[in-house]
């Protein structure tokens, strides 16, 4: 299994540019999360798609983020225009069905992050 | 989700057990304890779960009090490898807030 794959792993751009990031989940698994993680807020929750359907985006800093899953197998997340404060490595991460109501669990798989560096 | 709290960092030596605490005295009745890691540079990695007793897996143990109220993860045999964030999470199924978690650091 490959794991969640996520690219570029790396992207410098200049303040005012569109960024695109992807990801790929694990296949099979049916949620899937975006995260932020700087050194001044640590590890943040951006949005999560539960069967492609966003369930919770309070995390999304402002209008000029946005994410979308078109298909169980990707999904983006976009900021538009980008600033110097977006700088951060962005995490996707993916976890599968629950086993059972009863017993269900959230056990997220991580892909590498990406780097974003805005200049 | 319940809010937890840790020490911000700790030392073990390799070979011996590393105890992690954690408090999360406002868990509720239904919230499950998850424990991650983070290596440096890398994704958080699961480590594992618990409810209401006490777990062990391949990784590691973790020791949840009769009150829900904390919970100890133990690396029964610390290697330079576990040198990393560990973040202990308190929360409901499909929503993980992560802390500022304990920085362990394991030296020869």
């Amino acid at each position: 299994d490959a794991g969640v794959i996520q690219s570029p792993r790396h992207e410098v751009t200049e303040m005012g540019q569109e960024v695109t990031l992807r990801c790929k989940p694990i296949s099979g698994h049916n949620s899937l999360f975006w995260y932020r993680q700087t050194m001044m807020r640590g590890l943040e929750l951006l949005i999560y798609f539960n069967n492609n359907v966003p369930i919770d985006d309070s995390g999304m800093p402002e209008d000029r983020f946005s994410a979308k899953m078109p298909n169980a197998s990707f999904s983006t997340l976009k900021i538009q225009p980008s600033e110097p404060r977006d700088s951060a490595v962005y995490f996707c991460a993916s976890s599968p069905p629950g086993l059972t109501p009863r017993d269900r669990y959230n056990e997220q798989f991580f892909g590498p992050g990406t780097r974003l560096t805005v200049l | 989700d319940a809010k937890t709290t840790q020490p911000p960092s700790m030392d073990c030596a390799e070979g011996r057990a590393a105890n992690l605490p954690c408090n999360h005295s406002t868990i509720s009745g239904n919230e499950y304890v998850y424990w991650y890691r983070q290596i440096h540079s890398q994704g958080p990695q699961y480590i594992i779960h618990g409810l209401k007793n006490n777990e062990t897996n391949e990784m590691a143990s973790l020791i949840i009090t009769e009150d829900r109220k904390s919970s100890t993860l133990i690396l029964p045999h610390a290697t330079l490898r576990d040198t990393a964030v560990y973040y202990c999470i308190g929360g409901l199924t499909d929503k993980l807030i992560f802390g500022t978690g304990t920085r362990l650091q394991v030296f020869p």
